[in-house]
């Protein structure tokens, strides 16, 4: 199983506001991944990190913001969020001695109304 | 640019029988090839994966071919069981530090 944490789930949230959603890594993985999936469909690279105070955007152009000021943590951030962001959001982290594999999370399905 | 093709995009097979979903790359650089297996409410897993000095690998139920010259890999699964039923991916990278590309997907049915 493996170490990778998503919060919330789920979220359903009103037009314009701003939400964070979070992501967490206890494997101490130097490369961090933020995907977005329509559920069963295509995964989308919407940003990745290659360690601290690196962020770079994915091939998906996204509205959203990423951080990562720690190893650990990898926040992605919509200031104003809208009916075409709903979608499932997807944390991934890469690193170790193979360095190949990326873990996932669970995702957070979110919903914007 | 590079991409990956990934086919069929759904499939449906008899519990027990064999599943093969095939995957085609353009980066005649790639090096690693994993798929991953993503089950409902779930991120994805990888499930196995082959690296391009060699044609295949197999773990219990489960193996992936390399052609190099042609540029395509593909997932075998023997004697399907209800719990394969799952979307299945495939990608291509050329290294531990470049990004996978992924194919769409597969939805593989078992049929009981």
């Amino acid at each position: 199983e493996a170490d990778i944490y998503q919060t919330p789930r789920y979220l359903v949230i009103g037009t314009g506001k701003k939400i964070t959603l979070e992501c967490s890594q206890t494997m101490g993985h130097d490369k961090m991944y933020w995907y977005q999936q329509d559920p069963g469909m295509e995964l989308h690279l919407i940003h990745y990190s290659y360690g601290v105070n690196s962020t770079e955007k994915g091939d998906l152009s996204s509205e959203s913001t990423v951080s990562r000021i720690r190893t650990e943590h990898f926040p992605l951030t919509l200031e104003s969020a809208r009916p075409s962001h709903t979608s499932q959001y997807l944390c991934a982290s890469r690193g170790g001695a193979a360095g190949y594999e990326q873990y996932f999370g669970p995702g957070t399905r979110l919903t914007v109304t | 640019g590079e991409n990956v093709e990934q086919h069929p995009s759904t499939l449906s097979v008899q519990e027990g029988d064999s599943a093969v979903i095939k995957c085609t790359y353009s980066d005649s650089a790639s090096n690693y090839f994993p798929w991953y297996k993503q089950e409902l409410g779930k991120g994805p897993q990888l499930i196995i994966d082959i690296r391009s000095n060699v044609g295949e690998k197999k773990d219990q139920r489960i193996a992936v071919t390399l052609n190099k010259t042609a540029k395509h890999f593909s997932l075998h699964i023997t004697e399907t069981q209800p719990e394969d039923s799952a979307v299945y991916f495939c990608a291509a990278s050329k290294g531990s530090n470049y990004q996978l590309i992924w194919g769409a997907g597969t939805k593989l049915i078992i049929k009981p």
